[in-house]
């Protein structure tokens, strides 16, 4: 079945240094979504892509969406001690029609003040 | 209501017991989903509906567990003779469907946190 995996699965930066987190799929997606999850929280979502070769920006956040929509990825630039979290990207299989939405592992991002 | 809302937060129960974990998800949503999280891990799909039926169910570990949605609202996970194993966070989410922008987007409650002695 589907499989999307990140990596890193850990990332310790001191704040002000970028991070990078990156997410593959086995299959291709009808689109990808990013979620955060703080420390005792639950996942918010972030943001979604859907077309190839497609990037987005937050802030000091950018998305990108791969050409063959089978990975993507999230940077965040010059870090803060808000950014401390787990990041998880969830791929929808673009051959399903049933709406599953399949998540990695989570890159989990520390960030020494 | 405002948010997805699960009930209850925190559930012990003893290694054979039945257990059943409640998800009101957010009003107009006809898309539920059932995820289950286990320390370190990322959300592990189990089960998904839209409206009352399961459009998709093929996360569900084994016979033990059964979820069900009869009025397209509320949604009940039910797990029978529970195992150790099955200690997780278990988290409801709901979405719209279509095509707008918010379509497929999840909004996630807090979580049922099962413990299994």
């Amino acid at each position: 079945g589907q499989q999307v995996m990140q990596i890193p699965q850990y990332q310790h930066v001191q704040e002000g240094e970028d991070f990078t987190t990156y997410c593959n799929s086995s299959t291709t997606l009808s689109n990808i979504q990013w979620y955060k999850q703080r420390p005792g929280g639950h996942p918010v979502f972030l943001i979604q892509l859907v077309k190839s070769g497609e990037v987005k920006k937050q802030k000091r956040l950018t998305f990108q969406f791969g050409e063959a929509k089978k990975n993507s990825s999230l940077h965040i630039t010059a870090t803060q001690t808000t950014d401390v979290g787990t990041y998880f990207c969830a791929g929808l299989d673009g051959s399903s029609n049933t709406g599953k939405l399949i998540f990695g592992q989570g890159t989990t991002l520390q960030v020494k003040p | 209501g405002a948010g997805v809302s699960q009930t209850p937060s925190n559930k012990v129960t003893e290694k054979g017991k039945y257990v059943e974990l409640r998800c009101d998800p957010i009003s107009g949503h006809t898309a539920l989903y059932w995820y289950r999280q286990s320390l370190g891990q990322g959300p592990e799909f189990l089960i998904y509906f839209q409206g009352t039926g399961a459009a998709d169910d093929s996360g569900l570990p084994n016979d033990r567990f059964f979820a069900v949605r009869p009025e397209g609202s509320v949604s009940t996970l039910k797990i029978q003779r529970t195992e150790r194993g099955d200690s997780a966070v278990y988290l409801c989410a709901s979405s719209t469907r279509g095509r707008g922008s918010g379509a497929n987007v999840l909004t996630f409650g807090a979580g049922s946190r099962l413990t299994v002695l």
